[in-house]
């Protein structure tokens, strides 16, 4: 069973759409990250939101985190070839007296110029 | 400065064989853990080690072992590698516990055959 579900698994869309792409928990968590990750490379830290109800905009990238904070959706506007990777939610768990960083299985996301 | 360096960067190895995985931090960092990703999923916690010992660790059986150096860098150490742990391994590090941000190293892409 994931701690994190990210929702859809694939996204294959057209240069110019809108995406959304979800991030669920059961679990209450301190803080969500968002990565993307491109073939070949680690993950890339895009953005942490921390306050239940945040939002957090960077450049045509809109971050909401749920206000009971088990939740988060990352969305895109007018979808850029370059925007093409993996995008991953990970929150903090808190187990065992440290905080782990745990990832959902991510969604592909090909844009198509 | 530079961030956090994994080698080697790419490695094929045989099953049954053993291979040893660097990584060294960020600077200023002591928090090194290690995440095994399969093509396509989001990466899987393998264990986490701060002042030399391991202090969290994932759902990996004690072929993964690991070790952390007083100057932080760090080691993964697999035995007995078998077809199934062909992925993406990837050394993350942070500073302290929660709520500081993790930086990822680009992988240690492991080919069993």
């Amino acid at each position: 069973t994931q701690l994190l579900e990210q929702s859809p698994q694939f996204l294959s869309i057209q240069e110019g759409e809108n995406l959304t792409v979800y991030c669920n928990s059961s679990s209450v968590f301190s803080s969500l990250q968002w990565y993307r990750q491109e073939p070949g490379e680690g993950p890339v830290l895009l953005v942490t939101v921390v306050t239940g109800g945040e939002v957090k905009k960077l450049k045509r990238l809109t971050f909401q985190f749920g206000d009971a904070r088990k939740d988060s959706s990352l969305h895109i506007t007018a979808a850029q070839p370059g925007d093409t990777g993996l995008y991953l939610c990970a929150g903090e768990g808190y187990r065992g007296g440290s905080y782990i960083p745990t990832f959902g299985r991510g969604t592909s996301l090909i844009v198509h110029p | 400065d530079a961030g956090v360096t994994q080698s080697p960067t790419h490695l094929i190895k045989t099953r049954g064989q053993q291979v040893t995985l660097r990584c060294s931090p960020k600077s200023g960092h002591d928090t090194v853990s290690w995440y095994q990703q399969a093509l396509g999923q989001g990466p899987q916690f393998i264990f986490q080690y701060y002042e030399e010992e391991e202090r969290q660790r994932g759902n990996f059986p004690d072929r993964f072992s690991g070790h952390q150096f007083p100057n932080y860098s760090s080691e993964l150490n697999v035995n007995a590698l078998l077809l199934g742990d062909s992925a993406l391994y990837l050394c993350a590090s942070s500073f302290g516990q929660a709520g500081n941000t993790i930086y990822f190293g680009e992988g240690s892409w492991l080919t069993v055959v």
